[in-house]
């Protein structure tokens, strides 16, 4: 099986602070993906990647970088964290465009 | 505006009972998803509905997408409090940019 693993199930923090999201996929898989998802709002792509060291902007990149040095690993970033990126936040890797995403079980952070 | 338009945005029912939940868009799809979320999980894809009128069931779980190719539809027969979860569904416009509807959540009371 697939496995996608956020490395924080939870994480507070305060405004201001610089956040480090990880994630990392065992299957080799070349496309990776972070989400946010907000009641009402569903799952909104922030950016995604796929290949090592590329990155594309999803449809809310505003506060947010990702950073793809390794296959594995997909790292999402966020330089000065305010309260409106408080959210619940899940990774995805899928093997191609027209494979099922496989998720990790998400990072709830909250922003004080 | 969202792509994919899901209805209702929650539903409530009783163990037993038929349920039905839509995915709208004014846009075709080559195909499209549907993933079941359960609380403290991340979404789980249950299904891949390809070609336009194509019927897929899954247990008691009947998904159709639609001759247009625009629309599709959850149907689940009898349903039980492990059907419990957040529904949604999510289609590919183009690239890779996967797009999700904004979900159904479903509550099977016993």
């Amino acid at each position: 099986d697939v496995k996608v693993t956020q490395s924080s199930r939870y994480l507070v923090k305060r405004t201001g602070e610089k956040v480090f999201l990880e994630c990392v996929q065992d299957m080799d898989h070349e496309n990776m993906f972070w989400y946010r998802q907000d009641p009402g709002l569903g799952l909104r792509l922030i950016y995604f990647s796929y290949d090592v060291k590329m990155k594309e902007k999803g449809d809310i990149p505003e506060g947010y970088s990702v950073s793809r040095e390794k296959k594995e690993r997909f790292s999402l970033i966020l330089e000065s964290a305010s309260t409106n990126q408080t959210s619940m936040y899940l990774c995805a890797s899928c093997r191609d465009s027209n494979s099922p995403l496989h998720f990790g079980n998400g990072t709830r952070l909250t922003v004080t | 505006t969202q792509l994919l338009e899901q209805s209702p945005q929650f539903l409530s029912i009783q163990e037993g009972e038929n349920l039905t939940v839509y995915c709208n868009s004014s846009s075709v799809f080559s195909s499209l998803q549907w993933y079941r979320q359960e609380p403290g999980e991340g979404p789980v894809l249950l299904v891949t509905v390809v070609t336009g009128g194509e019927v897929k069931k899954l247990k008691r779980l009947t998904f159709q997408f639609g001759d247009a190719r625009k629309d599709s539809s959850l149907h689940i027969t009898a349903a039980q409090p492990g059907d419990t979860g957040l529904y949604l569904c999510a289609a590919n416009p183009n690239d890779y940019k996967l797009s999700f509807g904004a979900g159904t959540t479903v509550t099977v009371r016993a």
